[in-house]
């Protein structure tokens, strides 16, 4: 079983739609947990950290579900820029961040 | 305003011949690290080091090696590179310490080919 485990869609919505990820982590020690956007042959960037409140950014929210071991992100009223692969990362000890494999997000005007 | 920098942004080196890819950084972080991503998957952590402390992930093969002479720059060396060995590498790097803030930032990668 992979660490962090995502759908890796491809996911085509609407611009305006909402769309949502979800991601898995199989390691309960798991301390800290973030969304990256990755965008074409280009390198990983932080979007948001994932807190267990929850945390908003504008159209951004993440959700961390510690008991079912699940984090979430939401984009609301997605825009075109927003096309982009988007990648789980869980850090459990040693500072080593963990990667999903991403989901592809095309929004389509 | 690079705050880590990676030389070159693509390289092609030809297949067995020894290849070195540079990382520096002006953040003065504890933490270097280096992924491997190739087409379509995650970024794969090779190994990192934390000040001076090579720390080498248990299935990196051998052809893989590292040096960190000092703070602010880290190397990757391929010794023999192979067609499979063709990806992205990304230099990364931290502040290290606990905490959830850990300054995690990304160079912007060097895209290996082989022939």
């Amino acid at each position: 079983r992979k660490e962090v485990e995502q759908d890796p869609g491809p996911f085509n919505v609407p611009e305006g739609a909402t769309v949502a990820f979800n991601c898995t982590y199989s390691n309960s020690a798991s301390q800290s947990f973030f969304w990256y956007r990755q965008d074409c042959r280009k390198e990983p960037k932080l979007l948001m950290s994932v807190y267990s409140s929850g945390n908003e950014d504008g159209r951004f929210t993440a959700q961390l579900n510690r008991a079912s071991q699940y984090i979430s992100l939401l984009i609301r009223d997605s825009k075109l820029s927003d096309s982009a692969t988007y990648l789980c990362v869980v850090i459990a000890g040693a500072q080593k961040l963990v990667f999903g494999q991403g989901t592809r997000l095309t929004i389509n005007p | 305003d690079a705050m880590v920098i990676q030389n070159p942004r693509y390289q092609v080196t030809q297949f067995g011949k020894p290849v070195t890819l540079s990382c520096s950084q002006t953040l003065n972080h504890n933490v270097m690290y280096w992924y491997q991503q190739k087409s379509s998957q995650a970024p794969k952590l090779l190994f990192h080091y934390y000040d001076k402390d090579f720390n080498n992930e248990a299935d990196t093969p051998d052809n893989f090696q590292s040096r960190r002479p000092n703070t602010s720059f880290c190397f990757l060396d391929i010794r023999s590179p192979g067609l499979g060995d063709a990806a992205m590498y990304l230099c990364a790097t931290s502040r290290g310490g606990q905490g959830v803030n850990y300054g995690y930032t990304f160079g912007s990668g060097t895209r290996l080919t082989v022939v």
